[in-house]
């Protein structure tokens, strides 16, 4: 099994609304990443759990909240978002990010959008 | 801080072979990504390059000099489904953690 799965494909929101992203790897991954991309732009790196840790937070604003329950699942929980945080929402997995071999390997995001 | 740079973007024949190049600026480098990606999809990894030299996989081949800090993803025998965005990622060590930088990617156009 090499796929990431997320869950939902879509979500349309209000701005008042709570809401949460998915992510699930069955790799034994033990690295989880969470990006998002704004049409025609690379995407931005926002967390990275290791070994089930947060281990970077890029400055995101906090009505973002990342959840690492176990090793194969990660969470975005979402809460009074604006309309310019609608992006593709993108999780990815790695075997290990302190590796110097690691490959990640992507889900196939979640089309958010705020309105 | 890196600096990465890509076509924005390219427009090619099916049947023929397309170069797409990338040159990056950085300290710590740790190895280079390609990842396609389709509109709307999430990037698919391409191939990885860490040492100097060409890497081949099927209709698909990396090249990387670290002197010149220039890699560039060959494509032979293009087929209309190759029109994507081509991803450049490159990877530093930062503190013990390898974690890539994306280009801001281009758009390959395949006409027949």
């Amino acid at each position: 099994d090499t796929e990431v799965t997320q869950t939902p494909k879509h979500l349309v929101m209000g701005m008042t609304n709570k809401k949460s992203l998915k992510c699930e790897q069955h790799m034994g991954h033990r690295a989880m990443y969470w990006y998002k991309q704004k049409a025609k732009k690379p995407p931005e790196l926002m967390f990275v759990y290791s070994y089930e840790k947060l281990s970077i937070n890029e400055s995101v604003p906090s009505r973002f909240s990342p959840e690492c329950p176990n090793s194969s699942l990660l969470n975005l929980h979402l809460h009074a978002l604006q309309p310019e945080d609608s992006a593709l929402y993108l999780c990815a997995s790695s075997q290990d990010q302190g590796a110097f071999t690691d490959t990640q390997y992507f889900g196939p995001g979640t089309r958010l959008t705020v309105l | 801080g890196q600096n990465i740079d890509q076509p924005t973007e390219m427009t090619a024949t099916e049947g023929a072979i397309v170069q797409i190049n990338c040159t990056y600026q950085t300290s710590g480098f740790n190895g280079l990504f390609w990842y396609q990606q389709h509109a709307g999809e999430a990037p698919t990894f391409l191939s990885y390059n860490v040492l100097d030299g060409l890497e081949e996989k099927g209709r698909f081949s990396s090249f990387l000099s670290r002197s010149k800090g220039y890699s560039y993803l060959l494509l032979k025998e293009l087929q209309m489904k190759d029109s994507a965005s081509y991803l450049c990622a490159v990877r530093t060590d930062t503190g013990g953690s390898y974690i890539p930088t994306f280009g801001r990617g281009t758009s390959l156009i395949v006409h027949p």
